[in-house]
């Protein structure tokens, strides 16, 4: 199976600053990396799709980058509502996996 | 619009089964990949399993030959049939349709079963 690692782990920032979460899978994954925002007792919600694609009602503060192992995760200014935890997942094998998760908390 | 309710879950002992059901409405569960992905207490997601338009399916190592995953087309949901069930299953369970064009990641989720597995 193709294993995702994240980092950080978890990130203290204040509204208004610039977030870079990094995935990196064990090979390469093409473009084939999908990004989620999940919130305390609600269920994930899909953020970015094929590695930079905003997925449709997504605020542009978010972006995503990479190919083949490497990938990011920005948010170019964040708000309130952005405190959450943010999942990388793949695509590219018929065995879906997700990374470990990292967790956005207030400053 | 696209729903997703899932439904089945509770307190299980350990060795038992439970059916999980996922009732989709807004789409054709059987024109997209469909797939379940569950969370155990205070931990990340897990990928557990999918099944593809064309029916073909697919299990995470660690529920493989425990599980099967399922549609009928003609009540248009999607279940999992959880056997011989641990304590290392217990989680929140959501059901979730896969995007198309294939591979676009989960683009609706329902809102989570919770299945407890404990004596």
């Amino acid at each position: 199976d193709i294993q995702m690692t994240q980092s950080p782990s978890s990130l203290s920032a204040s509204v208004g600053d610039r977030v870079t979460i990094t995935c990196r899978a064990s090979q390469s994954i093409s473009s084939y990396l999908n990004w989620y925002q999940q919130k305390p007792g609600k269920a994930p919600k899909l953020l970015i799709y094929a590695a930079s694609s905003l997925q449709s009602g997504v605020p542009s503060r978010f972006s995503g980058s990479g190919s083949g192992t490497d990938f990011t995760l920005t948010i170019s200014s964040l708000q309130p509502e952005d405190f959450a935890t943010y999942y990388c997942q793949q695509s590219y094998s018929t065995r879906f996996t997700f990374g470990p998760g990292t967790k956005v908390d207030i400053k | 619009e696209v729903q997703l309710v899932e439904s089945g879950g509770g307190l299980i002992q350990p060795g038992g089964s439970l059916r999980l059901s996922c009732a989709a409405s807004g789409f054709t569960v059987s024109s997209n990949y469909m797939s379940w992905v569950r969370q155990a207490p205070g931990k990340g997601l897990e990928w557990v399993s999918v099944i593809y338009s064309g029916g073909s399916t697919y299990y995470a190592d660690s529920v493989k030959g425990r599980f099967t995953i399922s549609r009928d087309n003609s009540k248009n949901t999607l279940y999992l049939q959880m056997n011989s069930l641990r304590a290392e299953d217990t989680a929140v369970y959501y059901c979730a349709r896969g995007s198309i064009p294939a591979a676009a990641g989960f683009d609706y989720w329902g809102q989570g079963t919770l299945v407890t597995v404990s004596s």
